[in-house]
């Protein structure tokens, strides 16, 4: 079974504050994403990586860094944390073979006070 | 703009009951067609995935249905049970492009 699993189902912080959300997943993916869904808006692809070390901007990239040192691991950094960053943060990872199906993380409730 | 419209936003039934979600969309040309099931606080789970062409795909009581001439996709719930209750996520795949509907929220009542 795929496992994709995030550091923390729930997270508060306060503005200002840098957060680091950690993604892992088992199954030697290449493909790794963050997204963030809101209610209503479905989920918004913020960044994603195809290898280690490269990172391709997604389509609400600001106030947002990633890094990807390992293969298996998928870092999204909020520098200085807002009240419009809270929301829900979905980590997925997929093959590139195939059907491309992405396998998602848990979840990480995020809320900046 | 490629987009995939999903109807209803919301829906409630009772439990036994089916019911039927629609996914309209406009990517072109499109890899694959995936249902996601996505509970609670929970990440999405997919449910099936289609190709071109493909017109139907079941997964228990979970049955799609893809019309390519149409661009609509539909997901049928037979029997529902409460365990159904969840968002259910239409997403259009193509060339190194993914797009996720906004999701329907179905509740399933005893």
């Amino acid at each position: 079974d795929v496992k994709v699993t995030q550091s923390s189902r729930y997270l508060v912080k306060r503005t200002g504050e840098k957060v680091f959300l950690e993604c892992v997943q088992d199954m030697d993916h290449e493909n790794m994403f963050w997204y963030r869904q809101d209610p209503g808006l479905g989920l918004r692809l913020i960044y994603f990586s195809y290898d280690v070390k490269m990172k391709e901007k997604g389509d609400i990239p600001e106030g947002y860094s990633v890094s990807r040192e390992k293969k298996e691991r998928f870092s999204l950094i909020l520098e200085s944390a807002s009240t419009n960053q809270t929301s829900m943060y979905l980590c997925a990872s997929s093959q590139t073979s195939g059907h491309n199906e992405q396998f998602f993380g848990p979840g990480t409730r995020l809320t900046v006070l | 703009k490629n987009q995939v419209e999903q109807s209803p936003q919301s829906l409630i039934i009772l439990e036994g009951k089916n019911c039927t979600l629609q996914c309209n969309y406009t990517v072109s040309p499109f890899s694959n067609l995936r249902w996601y099931k996505q509970d609670t606080g929970r990440g999405p789970v997919s449910l099936t995935i289609m190709t071109f062409s493909e017109n139907t795909k079941s997964n228990g009581r979970y049955t799609a249905t893809l019309d390519a001439d149409t661009k609509q996709s539909s997901l049928h719930i037979t029997a529902s049970q409460l365990s159904d209750s969840a968002s259910y996520i239409c997403v259009v795949s193509r060339e190194f492009k993914t797009i996720f509907g906004a999701g329907t929220r179905l509740f399933v009542k005893a």
